[in-house]
């Protein structure tokens, strides 16, 4: 199957750090993406992981990817409330750079 | 990374009529695709348009009502064809940028249509 799947609402305490899961079906993912969406904007490329790793650390963001559990969480560092928007995971197979998009999270962060 | 531009921003359209939406990109790409984001929902692939050959397009959306054209290798165009209320969504064009042997795809700005 094609899905890939994310709860829908996350709420913190400006401070606090985030961690925003997903889910996906499909084992022959070779990359698997996260995306941030503010109001009325498109989409920013935060970070991405290749999928024969198991963590990438970029200055506050941290992906850690269970490849056997298909499971990919985004961390967030000293959450601000500039972080508040919608967070996008996404999956590519191949070579073919279709991308599967998870329903999003709502990032909100309380000061 | 890409830069990507597309226009028009935003557009209120009545229904019947077509809108076509231009993504210009500021450095070569070989493939660009383009996605449907209705409201409150996620992204869906509508189509990837490669240089030189037909666009490919996804279950559920045909050519005849989207076409697309890509003359060359930093631009795209998508046509919402005969539009309907149900049309109204953002229209967003990303490419596939390689760097160092991986794959980032960045997106446009989107194009904002409401269809009345």
């Amino acid at each position: 199957g094609e899905d890939v799947e994310q709860s829908l609402f996350l709420s913190v305490r400006e401070g606090d750090s985030s961690v925003i899961n997903c889910t996906y079906t499909d084992s022959s993912s070779t990359y698997l993406y996260w995306y941030k969406q503010e109001p009325g904007a498109g989409l920013q490329l935060l970070t991405y992981i290749f999928s024969n790793m198991d963590m990438k650390q970029d200055q506050r963001l941290t992906v850690l990817l269970n490849k056997k559990d298909k499971h990919l969480s985004l961390r967030i560092a000293d959450t601000q409330t500039g972080d508040s928007a919608i967070y996008f995971c996404a999956e590519t197979r191949g070579n073919t750079g279709k991308l599967i998009f998870g329903q999003g999270t709502t990032l909100q962060v309380k000061p | 990374s890409a830069v990507i531009s597309q226009k028009p921003s935003r557009d209120i359209c009545q229904r019947g009529t077509s809108l076509t939406i231009q993504c210009q990109v500021d450095s070569q790409v070989t493939m660009m695709f383009w996605y449907r984001q209705q409201p409150g929902q996620s992204l869906t692939l509508i189509a990837t348009a490669n240089q030189g050959s037909e666009a490919t397009y996804e279950s559920g959306f045909v050519i005849d009502k989207f076409p697309i054209s890509r003359p060359n290798l930093t631009f795209s165009t998508l046509t919402v064809s005969n539009m309907s209320p149900e049309d109204s969504s953002i229209y967003l064009c990303s490419v596939d940028v390689v760097t160092s042997g991986s794959y980032e795809q960045y997106f446009g700005p989107g194009t904002r249509l409401t269809v009345t």
